[in-house]
């Protein structure tokens, strides 16, 4: 079975810090990979969807890099703002595409 | 606006009183999915819907229903509420395998509280 493991679990940083989150998962046939944000008590909103035969994907100061081989997944924030503070969400999905297994998030906080 | 729209976004109920929780994409999407989220837990899946009348269950399915008589909706249903289904309920949805695009939209999200 799938497991998705988040780490660090909480990270604070100064505003204007590069920052690194981290995702692997156990199951290496997955058919893509997708980082949602999720403010407190809200949904998720979808910020990048990395596909098995791709290597990252870009958004704005946001990059998420893929390494399906040693079951590895990044989210590289540049120049972090407070607005960024949110739990950050990794998600795979398997080759039958019947679910997502999700990891714990990690909860980031951006200080002014 | 392409969206998934669930409602209620806030339910309390009692213990046994049926409820509905009615999910809808309008983005022609044919697989729809229901999750909980609880503290410690995290995101687990309930039923999922590969499309129209077809249901299966997710991993956590017991005292939940579904059904899927069109595309575009995918009702959650609780015959007989108990407080340990508590929690907060997401909506998702996502085009069929295979074609450009195809991660995952969230719905909004139902905190819903058994008493």
């Amino acid at each position: 079975k799938q497991e998705v493991t988040q780490i660090p679990a909480a990270l604070s940083v100064p505003e204007g810090e590069n920052l690194v989150l981290n995702c692997s998962f156990t199951d290496s046939a997955i058919y893509n990979l997708q980082w949602f944000r999720q403010d407190p008590g809200k949904g998720l909103t979808s910020l990048l969807l990395i596909q098995s035969s791709q290597r990252e994907q870009t958004s704005g100061r946001l990059n998420a890099s893929l390494d399906k081989s040693s079951g590895r997944s990044t989210l590289y924030i540049a120049a972090s703002q407070p607005g960024d503070s949110a739990t950050y969400l990794c998600a795979v999905s398997g080759a039958g595409r019947r679910a997502l297994t999700f990891g714990s998030g990690t909860r980031l906080q951006v200080q002014p | 606006e392409a969206q998934v729209t669930q409602n209620p976004r806030y339910l309390i109920t009692v213990t046994g009183k049926k409820l509905t929780v009615t999910c809808s994409q309008n983005m022609n999407h044919e697989y729809m999915s229901w999750y909980r989220q609880d503290p410690g837990l995290g995101l687990r899946q309930i039923y999922y819907s590969m499309n129209v009348e077809v249901t299966d269950k997710g991993d956590v399915p017991e005292g939940y229903k579904v059904s899927r008589k069109e595309k575009r909706n995918f009702p959650l249903i609780l015959e007989s509420p108990s407080p340990n289904q508590t929690s907060l309920y997401f909506c998702a949805s996502r085009r069929r395998t295979g074609e450009t695009g195809s991660g995952y939209t969230f719905g909004s999200g139902t905190r819903l509280t058994v008493v």
